[in-house]
């Protein structure tokens, strides 16, 4: 079935360890994107990508870093994890920048 | 102000019955507008889009859209125990097409048998 398959479903993880989130799609969709989604605050931008070897700031990019080396795969790393950055995290792509965003199913990240 | 409103709820309702879920949102630049739903541990499925006012009808679906109160809703006829999830609205953040979205953070409804 196509879609955006992410992994991992869930983690927990210890503060200062370095962790990536994977995304890959098989839509062949040109623009990728990561949320992150907390309760009351709803959905937020991290990072997004138009098209491969591109990427863009979101609204909360701090902490967080992506690349974008194809177009299917679209990980996203935290550096130094930190409690905050508590939350399940969504990737959603595109087909362009101008069409509706379709999601995965998410990895909920615990930081401790 | 939050650039796009929508009240948290839950709200109940039981089955059969007729759904209006709203939001409001305060750029008046916005074009094109969305509805999601998000079902418990799933990501957000995309349900309707609409450009500019008016409504759009799908199936039990119908959005609509009024500009001049900046204010878009997703209605749901004969209601379903599987329509029961969180609906999200979403908006285009500064005119920018569909690339950067502004959500909405959610209703729940829980329809009851």
């Amino acid at each position: 079935i196509a879609g955006i398959t992410q992994a991992p479903t869930s983690q927990i993880l210890a503060a200062g360890r370095r962790m990536t989130l994977r995304c890959t799609q098989d839509m062949r969709h040109n623009a990728m994107y990561w949320y992150r989604q907390d309760l009351g605050l709803g959905l937020r931008l991290i990072h997004y990508s138009n098209t491969a070897g591109t990427t863009g700031k979101g609204e909360v990019p701090d902490g967080y870093s992506v690349s974008r080396a194809n177009t299917d795969d679209f990980p996203l790393t935290l550096a130094s994890a930190v409690p905050s950055q508590t939350s399940v995290y969504f990737c959603a792509s595109s087909q362009g920048r101008d069409q509706p965003q379709h999601f995965g199913d998410g990895t909920r990240l615990s930081i401790l | 102000q939050k650039e796009v409103e929508q009240d948290p709820g839950p709200l109940s309702v039981p089955e059969g019955a007729i759904v209006s879920l709203n939001c409001t949102y305060s750029n008046s630049a916005f074009q094109y507008f969305m509805w999601y739903r998000q079902y418990s541990r799933k990501g957000p499925e995309l349900l309707m889009y609409t450009y500019s006012s008016g409504n759009k009808e799908d199936g039990r679906f119908t959005a609509q859209v009024d500009k001049s109160s900046k204010y878009i809703s997703l209605f749901i006829r004969d209601s379903q125990p599987s329509d029961s999830a969180t609906y999200l609205c979403a908006i285009p953040a500064r005119n920018t097409g569909f690339q950067k979205l502004v959500f909405g953070t959610g209703t729940r409804l829980l329809v009851s048998p």
